[in-house]
């Protein structure tokens, strides 16, 4: 079984340019989940969606972010303008049935670097 | 602000030995809680989880020991392997926040041939 594929594995970019971040659920799965990992503050929630709809977006730490997902089976978190401090391991995640006993799906993240 | 905090970045154990990680919470609303194990240039993946009605659950090698009056849980790995060498998360969730979970900064476990 396929599982949660984001793309791209890596990113380089410079300050100031945008940055999109893919994901592809599982199928199936209704809630999808991007996470952001940094030494400092570890893996904290950005922002999740139920059924395409954002339902938490408070982790999301500014403006310059922000998170679409027009269907059931693709979602973007997006940066514009990227800053260094950007620079992080962002996951996404996915379950099924919208609770959390259900266990979390992660992808193998992306690695962004923002120069 | 850490609600879940991992105190120990990293544990070295000897193969066949017990491996035991720890987690603390602070948030009292907190009642369903997780681990997850990542290996390098992965995602994490879950392991086992328990819900604030149980002391203890287990699944193979792995128990998960929850004390609610310390707010203390805990991962023992019997016996260990080789192969569980990776970073494990603690996360933890609240009734009324659903899907918002909360992680631990992550425990480096290394487990010596």
């Amino acid at each position: 079984d396929a599982g949660v594929i984001q793309s791209p594995r890596h990113e380089v970019t410079e300050m100031g340019q945008e940055v999109t971040l893919r994901c592809k659920p599982i199928s199936g799965h209704n809630s999808l989940f991007w996470y952001r990992q940094t030494m400092m503050r570890g893996l904290e929630l950005l922002i999740y969606f139920n059924n395409n709809v954002p339902i938490d977006d408070s982790g999301m730490p500014e403006d310059r972010f922000s998170a679409k997902m027009p269907n059931a089976s693709f979602s973007t978190l997006k940066i514009q303008p990227s800053e260094p401090r950007d620079s992080a391991v962002y996951f996404c995640a996915s379950s099924l049935g919208g609770t959390r006993y259900q266990p979390q799906h992660f992808g193998d993240g992306t690695r962004l670097s923002i120069l | 602000d850490q609600q879940v905090k991992q105190n120990s970045p990293s544990l070295s154990v000897q193969e066949g030995r017990i491996s035991i990680l720890n987690c603390d919470y602070t948030n009292s609303m907190f009642d369903y809680f997780l681990w997850y194990k990542k290996y390098p240039a992965e995602g994490p993946t879950f392991l086992i989880s328990i819900s604030s009605i149980k002391d203890k659950n287990e699944d193979g090698r792995f128990t998960v020991f929850l004390n609610k009056s310390a707010k203390h849980l805990s991962l023992h790995i019997v016996p260990s392997q080789p192969g569980d060498s990776a970073v494990y998360f603690c996360a933890a969730s609240a009734w009324l926040n659903n899907n918002d979970m909360r992680f631990g900064a992550g425990t480096r476990l290394t487990v010596k041939p």
